[in-house]
């Protein structure tokens, strides 16, 4: 299986800052990768997949990069509205895999 | 607008049996791979299995194979999750996902399942 992991596991950032969340798989997943955020109580919701592509309605704030084993999300400008768990996900092998989460809190 | 709604969800002893199911509108359903997908209390998310638009493919997670089986009903647009023999460690909140351009694009609202005793 691969495993996924994300760092870090949880980040304290204020309203208006820009944050940088990292995704490592454990072999190579070419760009199959997604990014998903959860607001407690509530389903996931997608975000990012192909490792940089938005889905559609998802504001430009949000943006993804990397291939292979390294991937980044990167959130700009974070507002109220932001403050959640985040998810990267694999899709290149079976059984598709979870990084463990990242949660992100207001300083 | 794609609506996912689960039911069946609530709670059984462990060893016992539980159907899900999820009824899908505002897509063509038939044209889309579908996906359960779980969250047990407090936890991460785990893919648990899919299956592809024409029912004709079948992946699970090795955790449930052999007790679960997915399936589907293009004609009623719906999915299904029979689960058996299920064990105190599949108390989870499952949540039906559609692929479309990504993975797990859209999602219902989750249906929770707790096994205990």
């Amino acid at each position: 299986d691969i495993h996924m992991t994300q760092s870090p596991s949880s980040l304290s950032a204020s309203v208006g800052d820009r944050v940088t969340i990292t995704c490592r798989a454990s072999q190579g997943i070419s760009s199959y990768l997604a990014w998903f955020q959860q607001k407690p109580g509530k389903a996931p919701k997608s975000l990012i997949y192909a490792a940089s592509r938005l889905q559609s309605g998802v504001p430009s704030k949000f943006s993804g990069s990397g291939s292979g084993t390294d991937f980044t999300l990167t959130i700009s400008s974070l507002q109220p509205e932001d403050f959640a768990t985040y998810y990267c996900q694999q899709y290149h092998s079976y059984p598709r895999t979870f990084g463990q989460g990242t949660k992100l809190e207001i300083k | 607008e794609v609506q996912l709604v689960e039911s069946g969800g609530g709670l059984v002893q462990p060893g016992e049996s539980l159907r899900l199911s999820c009824a899908a509108s505002g897509f063509t359903f038939s044209n889309s791979w579908m996906n359960w997908v779980r969250q047990a209390p407090g936890k991460g998310l785990e893919w648990v299995a899919n299956i592809k638009r024409d029912g004709s493919e079948k992946n699970y997670v090795d955790s449930v194979k052999g007790r679960f089986t997915i399936s589907r009903d293009n004609a009623e647009n719906s999915l299904y999750l029979q689960m058996n023999n299920l064990r105190a460690e599949d108390t989870a909140v499952y949540y039906c996902a559609t692929d479309g351009p990504g993975p797990f694009d859209d999602w219902g609202q989750g249906t929770l399942v707790t096994v205990s005793s």
